[in-house]
């Protein structure tokens, strides 16, 4: 079974500093999807960056970068030059390949970590 | 333009009763997922569905259940089985077979046993 890991419950940031939010996974699928939601105070989903599991490189998506280790399946976040409007809560995700068979395209989600940028 | 529609916005139930949640996407997408949200909380999976008449379990699907008649439509149902209703829910759709094909979002329904 697939699983989402956030071990960071609350982060603090100082303004145009850079941070990382730490994810990890586990699954038996060699193929699979990684991906990073922004949830502000309003309650929306919003995308932030994907990453593949055959990907060679990191994915970036302007002031994201997804920090892919493999072989540590770990796929961390990294908020550069942050802004007070970065503060939300951050959510890590996999999902699972659909085939029909035994892999149904499950999408499951970490516990999330809440992001404080300080001015 | 293209999305999700989640309906009503806010939703009360008194206790016993059943209440369905509405989801409707115009994105052509064959996914679509339920998730329940409690505050400060991640979102756990309820439900999901990748075809018409077909959906398979999440990690949290007693006291629910759904139906997928429509390609366009998932309805939520909070039966009275579940113990402890009060919570965010929040639908989601995406494309099948690309699991590199990121989930659409709509914007909730907040869930209130009064």
């Amino acid at each position: 079974a697939q699983k989402i890991t956030q071990t960071q419950p609350g982060m603090f940031v100082q303004e145009k500093e850079a941070v990382t939010l730490d994810c990890t996974y586990d699954t038996s699928d060699p193929s699979y999807g990684l991906f990073w939601y922004k949830q502000p105070s309003s309650g929306e989903m919003i995308f932030l960056i994907y990453q593949g599991s055959y990907d060679q490189q990191n994915a970036t998506e302007g002031r994201y970068s997804l920090n892919f280790q493999k072989a540590r399946k770990s796929a961390n976040l990294v908020i550069s030059a942050s802004q007070l409007g970065d503060s939300a809560m951050y959510f890590c995700a996999m999902r699972e390949p659909y085939t029909g068979g035994t892999s149904y395209g499950k999408l499951t989600f970490g516990q999330g970590t809440i992001l404080t940028v300080h001015p | 333009d293209g999305g999700i529609t989640q309906s009503p916005k806010y939703l009360f139930r008194k206790e016993g009763q059943n209440v369905t949640l509405s989801c409707e996407q115009n994105l052509n997408h064959d996914a679509m997922y339920w998730y329940r949200q409690d505050p400060g909380q991640g979102l756990r999976l309820i439900y999901y569905s990748q075809i018409v008449n077909d959906f398979q379990k999440g990690d949290i699907a007693e006291g629910y259940s759904v139906s997928r008649e429509k390609k366009e439509s998932f309805p939520l149902t909070v039966t009275s089985a579940q113990k402890n209703p009060t919570a965010f829910y929040l639908c989601a759709s995406s494309r099948r077979r690309d699991s590199g094909t990121e989930a659409f979002f709509g914007q909730g329904t907040r869930l209130t046993v009064v």
